[in-house]
């Protein structure tokens, strides 16, 4: 089975800060791989596929990028909306997510 | 507009099963798949099960294989999710979401149903 393992698990920022999000995989998944945005009580919101594919009505702010077992998604510059919980996704093999990052106000 | 409507939460007591529904509309149901996760209280995503709704082929998650069975009926586009032999570490929302044909993430996803195992 492929892992994935995000980091980190949680992340404190405040509106307008450029944030990071890295998942790992345990073995290449070339570019197989989503984000998804969560928010309490709703289901996971599609935000980028094929690692670094913008889903369609995604704001620009939000870009995925790498390739093999690493990856990477970013908010050049959060907003009050994106204070959620993050979740990478490997569709290589099977479906596996990673264990999440929340996004928390600083 | 694509949807997927889940049916209603759930109490079950221990060694029960359940039968989770997901109706879609909005697309041609058997041009994709149906994959099922679930999601404990304050836990993170955990893949079920996918099942092609143009071939009912499925693929399971080990850990459930032998108690959870995916199903489709093209006549009423609606996919439905068996979880058997109930535990309370089952307690959990459970979502259906859409699979892209090909390689596959899930563009759109139903609003979740709860389910509580509770003796």
């Amino acid at each position: 089975d492929i892992q994935m393992t995000q980091s980190p698990s949680t992340l404190s920022a405040s509106v307008g800060d450029r944030v990071t999000i890295t998942c790992r995989a345990s073995q290449s998944i070339s570019t197989w791989l989503a984000w998804y945005q969560q928010k309490p009580g709703k289901a996971p919101k599609l935000l980028i596929y094929k690692a670094s594919n913008l889903e369609s009505g995604v704001p620009s702010r939000f870009s995925g990028s790498g390739s093999g077992t690493e990856f990477t998604l970013s908010i050049s510059s959060l907003q009050p909306d994106d204070f959620a919980t993050y979740y990478c996704q490997q569709y290589d093999s099977y479906w596996t997510f990673g264990q999440g990052t929340k996004v928390e106000i600083k | 507009q694509v949807e997927l409507v889940q049916s209603g939460a759930e109490v079950k007591k221990p060694g029960a099963s359940v039968k989770v529904s997901c109706k879609a509309s909005g697309y041609t149901f058997t041009t994709y798949g149906i994959i099922w996760v679930r999601q404990a209280p304050g836990q993170g995503l955990e893949w079920m099960g996918w099942i092609g709704s143009y071939n009912d082929n499925t693929n399971y998650a080990q850990k459930l294989q032998g108690r959870v069975t995916l199903t489709t009926d093209t006549s009423t586009t609606t996919a439905y999710m068996e979880l058997r032999s109930l535990r309370f570490d089952d307690t959990a929302v459970y979502y259906c979401a859409r699979t892209t044909p090909g390689r596959s993430y899930s563009d759109y996803w139903g609003q979740g149903t709860l389910v509580t195992v509770s003796s």
